[in-house]
């Protein structure tokens, strides 16, 4: 079956313009997170949804980043004035439930990222 | 979650067994053992996972010790595509749970 896609690829912008991101899941999956990896680096959360509510966003590096989830599925991460720093790959995966407290963790599959580049 | 420690690079020749170690000594007894792997300029592949039975599945085996304090990521046939990062993690077996990745070890298939 599909797996986790996410648009653009790559994305080059100028530095202070907004970016968006998107991220669609693996249809069922009620858990989303995002990721960014920096060149060289290790994963760093930014988020998790469970359905559209983010009961996680303690990794949002600023307020300058925001993500929503619509009809429990698709994700836009967006990054607002945007900064050299924010260049990375940003990571999307999925989960079948990733409820808290299951007895179970729950595999997180990921997609191929989105590249960001800020000039 | 617990720690994990991974030697840094292995060489591997292609068609071989690839056998990849990991430590983790301090697992906690609801803690799964996660393999993931990194192609360069690729997202984050999920491998195979266990508690305490040995695994397997169409990529890979997974040997857990039997006192869960280190395991062994078997590739029985390695190809040159199989050439990445990978990692080893420990997880609480909870509904939710971000991943953190190490620095894994860098396989190399040569020809």
């Amino acid at each position: 079956g599909a797996g986790v896609s996410q648009s653009p690829s790559n994305k080059v912008t100028e530095k202070g313009k907004d970016v968006e991101l998107r991220c669609d899941p693996i249809s069922g999956h009620t858990a989303l997170y995002w990721y960014r990896q920096s060149l060289g680096q290790g994963l760093e959360f930014l988020i998790y949804f469970q359905g559209n509510s983010a009961p996680d966003k303690s990794g949002l590096p600023s307020d300058r980043f925001s993500a929503e989830r619509t009809g429990g599925s698709v994700s836009t991460l967006t990054i607002q004035r945007t900064q050299q720093e924010d260049s990375a790959v940003y990571l999307c995966a999925s989960s079948s439930t990733g409820l808290a407290g299951g007895p179970i963790t729950d595999t997180q599959y990921f997609g191929p990222g989105t590249r960001l580049t800020v000039l | 979650d617990a720690k994990t420690t991974q030697p840094t690079s292995m060489d591997c020749a292609e068609g071989r067994a690839a056998n990849l170690p990991c430590n983790h000594s301090t697992i906690s007894g609801n803690e799964y053992v996660y393999w993931y792997r990194q192609i360069h300029s690729q997202g984050p592949q999920y491998i195979i996972h266990g508690l305490k039975n040995n695994e397997t599945n169409e990529m890979a085996s997974l040997i857990i010790t039997e006192d869960r304090k280190s395991s062994t990521l078997i590739l029985p046939h390695a190809t040159l595509r199989d050439t990445a990062v990978y990692y080893c993690i420990v997880r609480a077996a909870s509904g939710y749970s971000t991943l953190t990745f190490g620095k894994g070890t860098m396989l190399l298939v040569s020809p």
